[in-house]
């Protein structure tokens, strides 16, 4: 598996403001992915982070809203723009790793966003 | 219908039962099957990958029924550590990301 770290692990934001996650890996990996887990629900998929490329975004999120960078194969960075209070949520990245030819993804600590 | 869903639980066991969780998933070209285990606060750990001849690590087996599109993960011997919700995900269709199941919460009583 591999080590990931997110920063910062939690903030308090006022509506109308920006927020930019950073997710850091201990190894070059290929693929990168952002999540959303709402309270009480379970993990959305938000983008897939693209190293040199524009991220991929699922349906119900745009670049606008969530910017993703991936400048490297260690490192992506995430913005919850224009923030309102029903982007309290955690926010987790995840990377994923090949083991006996089978793809499995590990997550970080997640981000705890609260905003008022 | 769900993609991936779950019986959301609660299961009370009390420690050293056997419990069994089941999972159905809707895209019969999903590829990948995962087992990840999730504590409060806390991100979601994977806990087994889940292959076609079924496979066990411990106390944890899990199987996979590629006709019936339904995956299961037995605890025996449960420790009241083994309290957590547990997330039945899968690669859909081939994508390398996931998509999770709401959880199934486990709570292990002495």
């Amino acid at each position: 598996s591999a080590v990931i770290s997110q920063k910062p692990s939690r903030d308090i934001c006022q509506r109308g403001t920006s927020l930019t996650i950073q997710c850091q890996v201990d190894s070059q990996v290929t693929m990168m992915f952002w999540y959303r887990q709402q309270p009480g629900q379970s993990l959305t998929l938000i983008a897939t982070a693209n190293q040199g490329s524009e991220a991929t975004y699922e349906s119900g999120f745009v670049i606008d809203k969530f910017p993703i960078s991936r400048p490297n194969l260690t490192f992506s960075t995430l913005t919850v723009s224009n923030m309102s209070p029903e982007d309290s949520s955690i926010y987790l990245c995840s990377v994923e790793t090949s083991r006996d030819r089978a793809y499995e993804q590990y997550f970080g600590p997640g981000t705890r966003l609260t905003v008022t | 219908r769900k993609e991936v869903e779950q019986d959301p639980g609660p299961f009370n066991v009390p420690e050293g039962a056997t419990v069994a969780f089941n999972c159905t998933y809707s895209n019969s070209a999903s590829q990948s099957f995962f087992w990840y285990r999730q504590d409060c606060r806390k991100e979601p750990k994977l806990l087994m990958s889940v292959y076609s001849s079924g496979n066990e690590d411990g106390r944890f087996t899990a199987q996979l029924n590629r006709a019936s599109q339904y995956i299961s993960l037995l605890i025996r011997d449960s420790k009241l550590s083994d309290s957590a919700t547990y997330l039945c995900v899968v690669n859909m269709g081939g994508r390398r990301a996931l998509t999770f199941g709401s959880g199934t919460r486990l709570q292990v009583q002495p």
